[in-house]
């Protein structure tokens, strides 16, 4: 069964420091997701992507975070100075198209990308 | 406005009850609400979803009871395993591909 994969599981940082955080999505899908879910607390909405460029964005997603799908496969969460608030889980969800039947409605999440910034 | 409010915030229930949690929304322009299960260290997974066209939807154990007129929602599982001990979050979105609100989780223990 096709599923979204993230790399890496586990990214430890420095305040201050670059993180990419990579999220490969199911193959034949065109909408693309970030959440967050910080220790304990709900999932949060970052950014949608769709046909190469953002189509919403929450306002924790500020000048700091940015995303890109530099190829046909990848799909990337850069933040560019992190900052201790970030450490948190991040995953990427990816969905097929709008409409019925009900399986296009569905975003298929990642299993995270477990970020700790120190 | 864009807030799933979700209860209860924690969930124990003896092996073969029914584990019940409820969701509250206030936007609606809501119209799809699914359900996820997630296990530790695992990304949310969808469990059920209902639109609000149906009062309630059925999926073996897993059912989903929606009140449009209360503007709520809720998961009943029948028969509950200590399997399904996960977390549950509750969701809503508008049509097409919005993103998901979700609610704040129901940690859910079932005990045999």
């Amino acid at each position: 069964e096709p599923e979204v994969t993230q790399t890496p599981s586990h990214q430890v940082t420095q305040m201050g420091q670059e993180v990419i955080l990579r999220c490969v999505p199911i193959s034949n899908h065109l909408y693309f997701y970030w959440y967050r879910q910080i220790l304990g607390q709900k999932v949060e909405f970052l950014v949608s992507f769709y046909n190469n460029e953002i189509s919403e964005k929450s306002e924790i997603f500020d000048d700091q975070f940015s995303v890109e799908r530099p190829d046909g496969s990848n799909f990337t969460l850069k933040i560019r100075s992190t900052k201790l608030e970030d450490s948190a889980m991040y995953f990427c969800a990816s969905k097929s198209g709008a409409g019925v039947p009900s399986a296009h409605n569905e975003q298929f999440f990642g299993p995270g990308t477990r970020l700790t910034v120190l | 406005q864009q807030q799933v409010k979700q209860s209860p915030q924690s969930l124990i229930v003896q092996k073969g009850g029914i584990s019940i949690i409820n969701c509250a929304y206030e936007n609606t322009a809501f119209d799809y609400f699914p359900w996820y299960q997630q296990f530790p260290g695992k990304g949310p997974a969808l469990l059920i979803a209902i639109r609000p066209d149906v009062s309630e939807k059925k999926e073996g154990r897993f059912t989903i009871s929606f009140n449009k007129s209360a503007k709520q929602f809720s998961l009943h599982i029948m028969d509950s395993q200590p399997g399904d001990s996960a977390t549950y979050f509750c969701a809503a979105r508008h049509s097409g591909n919005t993103p998901l609100v979700f609610g704040k989780g129901t940690r859910l223990s079932v005990i045999a």
